[in-house]
């Protein structure tokens, strides 16, 4: 089964509104967890790795301030978009810290900004 | 430099038959890994096969097999018996173990399974 969750899967919004996706480890207390960007047709790209506890650290060319990134428990990460806007329309996905083998993603969550 | 290349945007094959998805990486560290990930249209990456830099014998799992050529830097995706729920976007990707945690990802490949 799923081992990590995104909620929600599918969200529109307004310009200028602020969106908040929620990524969960259901089977394990991640320490580190990760935020993906993927827009249509194209591959992922990390854009942070969300730490328990301390601030995240963010991938070059990823504005901090627009992407906000909590990590407040060993099992939930959010995402905030803040102020969003058309470009950031896409798909974000997150994964947990990883055992040797591989690394879990979650469903996926479906941002469209109008 | 890219550190994966996916060379083949789109991939058709006959439903049955076997395909390859190739994949090249660069990296200067010895200790890496390489994973292929299945992207359905629903979005998910599913988790097909992983590969170690150290590892000897290829990696198989079930109808998956990844064709490991260290030398080549090359990585490919073999998929045998292919069925039509294997049309999917597949991702080829890499973790240097300095960086546990960082993945670089390919461009993707278009697999098509025509009945």
């Amino acid at each position: 089964g799923a081992v990590v969750s995104q909620h929600p899967s599918w969200v529109i919004c307004k310009s200028g509104t602020s969106v908040k996706i929620e990524c969960r480890s259901l089977d394990f207390q991640a320490t580190t967890m990760f935020w993906y960007r993927q827009f249509p047709k194209q591959s992922l790209m990390l854009m942070a790795t969300s730490n328990e506890g301390s601030k995240a650290t963010y991938e070059q060319g990823v504005e901090k301030d627009k992407f906000l990134i909590n990590h407040a428990s060993l099992t939930l990460s959010t995402l905030t978009v803040t102020s969003a806007h058309p470009e950031d329309s896409s798909f974000y996905i997150c994964s947990r810290g990883t055992g040797k083998e591989t690394q879990y993603f979650g469903p996926g969550t479906r941002l469209l900004v109008l | 430099a890219q550190k994966i290349t996916q060379t083949q945007p789109g991939m058709f094959v006959q439903e049955k038959e076997a395909v390859t998805l190739d994949c090249t990486y660069d990296t200067s560290d010895q200790s890496y890994g390489l994973f292929w990930y299945k992207q359905p249209s629903s979005g998910e990456m599913i988790f097909l096969i992983y590969q170690g830099s150290y590892d000897e014998q290829n990696a198989t799992e079930g109808r998956y097999s990844l064709n490991f050529q260290k030398a080549r830097k090359s990585a490919n995706l073999v998929i045998s018996a292919s069925q039509l729920g294997d049309s999917a976007m597949y991702f080829c990707a890499m973790r240097e173990d300095y960086n546990f945690n960082k993945f670089y990802f390919g461009s993707g490949t278009k697999l098509n399974v025509k009945p």
